[in-house]
């Protein structure tokens, strides 16, 4: 079946190091990737997206990397700061369906 | 801030009730996306409206029913509540299907 899951439920990290968020999709049909941000209390925020057209897209302090192959999706973020703790969540579009979500990865960042 | 609008922020109320949640998408999205998040369950997709009729359902129970207005607002009715169905539901919008942003939820405790 259809099934998004990260690698890691965990991550923790020193301050300014670079964060390496790791998530396995399983529908070689998704071709559109979305990594969500979700702080304590509010609701998920777009952080970057991808289409599989591509493998590398870069933002703010951010990349995503999508490797087709082995179905496989990360988001980097660089110089990590308290501020990117929270739990991050990637999500996949099967061809124009509904957005599914993985479980998520919970990154703290260490002062 | 997404400009996706859910309110109440926070409801309690007892086994058996019904309440509503209501959700203002996004100036000029015509999607409204349903999402219910658990401790056990991660983001699960419910229903999704587009400019006032239904697109795509999840797991919505047959308890839970929802709308699009035309003024494009939302609301999710759940009924016959049971401790079960306490959670954070989120409410998103979309100009199109992919990119969604997402409200601030509603945490609903069922006693």
């Amino acid at each position: 079946g259809e099934s998004v899951g990260l690698h890691l439920p965990t991550l923790s990290v020193q301050e300014g190091d670079n964060s390496i968020i790791n998530c396995a999709y399983s529908n070689s049909a998704s071709d559109y990737f979305i990594w969500y941000k979700q702080e304590s209390g509010k609701g998920p925020q777009f952080i970057i997206d991808i289409r599989s057209n591509m493998d590398k897209r870069q933002g703010q302090r951010v990349t995503v990397l999508l490797n087709k192959t082995v179905k496989h999706l990360s988001l980097q973020i660089a110089a990590t700061q308290p501020g990117d703790s929270a739990v991050y969540f990637c999500a996949e579009t099967p061809q124009g369906g509904k957005l599914i979500f993985g479980q998520g990865t919970e990154l703290s960042v260490k002062p | 801030d997404s400009g996706v609008t859910q309110t109440p922020k926070h409801l309690i109320t007892a086994t058996g009730q019904r309440v509503t949640l209501r959700c203002s998408p996004r100036s000029g999205d015509l999607s409204v996306y349903w999402y219910q998040q658990s401790l056990d369950q991660g983001l699960q997709f419910l229903i999704q409206y587009y400019n006032g009729e239904e697109r795509a359902k999840g797991n919505i129970l047959e308890r839970f029913s929802a709308q699009q207005f035309p003024d494009l607002h939302s609301e999710l009715n759940l009924s016959s509540l049971e401790l079960g169905d306490s959670a954070l539901y989120f409410c998103a919008s979309s100009v199109a299907e992919g990119k969604l942003f997402f409200g601030s939820g509603t945490q609903l405790s069922v006693l």
